[in-house]
């Protein structure tokens, strides 16, 4: 089971933030949050990910709590191609190779013009 | 640079047949992991494949097996197929583990349709 709650959906005027909370209460000390965006009948796109501090990359800006337990995904200036359903995820980075993606059903962002 | 190929990009099958779907991973990736899209749901994660061996498995029948090649490309093979496949096939390529950045990149997928 996903790890994580969202909101299953949430709408954007064009132009403006779009702020997207993710819940991962029971986050172990090792595991990163990440976020994942899936365009319609596209494959899942990788936007950022974060262990702790907050990160901010050419997508977008990863806030975590201080005390883990929630995010927000900030994109700063939404457009009409942001539309998609936005996946948060906690996973573990381990040697050896790659930790499986455990996917919630996200939350459907709509951008509106 | 080509990201991940997956090819067919679409494929009809009937129920109890058998479906061979292959994946390219990104250049430099070695790793491939395969997941299963049922409508309005989330990936759901089948297998992994680092080395040529099966490392990770999800909660999936021996019905769906794969293999990875020494190119690093992989199948997914589903036999006995029934109605509830019906779904898109993500396949996803990464690094190594260990690596403070090792996302994931999913190819567009195949879309199975059972009758």
């Amino acid at each position: 089971d996903a790890k994580t709650t969202q909101p299953p959906s949430m709408d954007c005027a064009e132009g403006r933030a779009a702020n997207l909370p993710c819940n991962h209460s029971t986050i172990s000390g090792n595991e990163y949050v990440y976020w994942y965006r899936q365009i319609h009948s596209q494959g899942p796109q990788y936007i950022i990910h974060g262990l702790k501090n907050n990160e901010t990359n050419e997508m977008a800006s990863l806030i975590i709590t201080e005390d883990r337990k929630s995010s927000t995904l900030i994109l700063p200036h939404a457009t009409l191609r942001d539309t998609a359903v936005y996946y948060c995820i906690v996973r573990a980075n381990f040697q050896g190779g790659s930790e499986k993606l455990v996917f919630g059903k996200g939350t459907k962002l709509t951008v509106n013009p | 640079d080509a990201g991940v190929t997956q090819s067919p990009t679409h494929l009809i099958k009937t129920r109890g047949q058998q479906v061979t779907l292959r994946c390219s991973p990104k250049s430099g990736h070695d790793t491939v992991s395969w997941y299963q899209q049922a409508l309005g749901q989330g990936p759901q994660f089948i297998f992994q494949y680092y080395e040529e061996e099966e490392r990770q498995r999800g909660n999936f029948p021996d019905r769906f097996s794969g293999h990875q090649f020494p190119n690093y490309s992989s199948e997914l093979n589903v036999n006995a197929l029934w109605l509830g496949d019906s779904a898109l096939y993500l396949c996803a390529s990464s690094l190594p583990g260990g690596r403070a950045r090792n996302e994931q990149f999913f190819g567009p997928g195949t879309r199975l349709t059972v009758l």
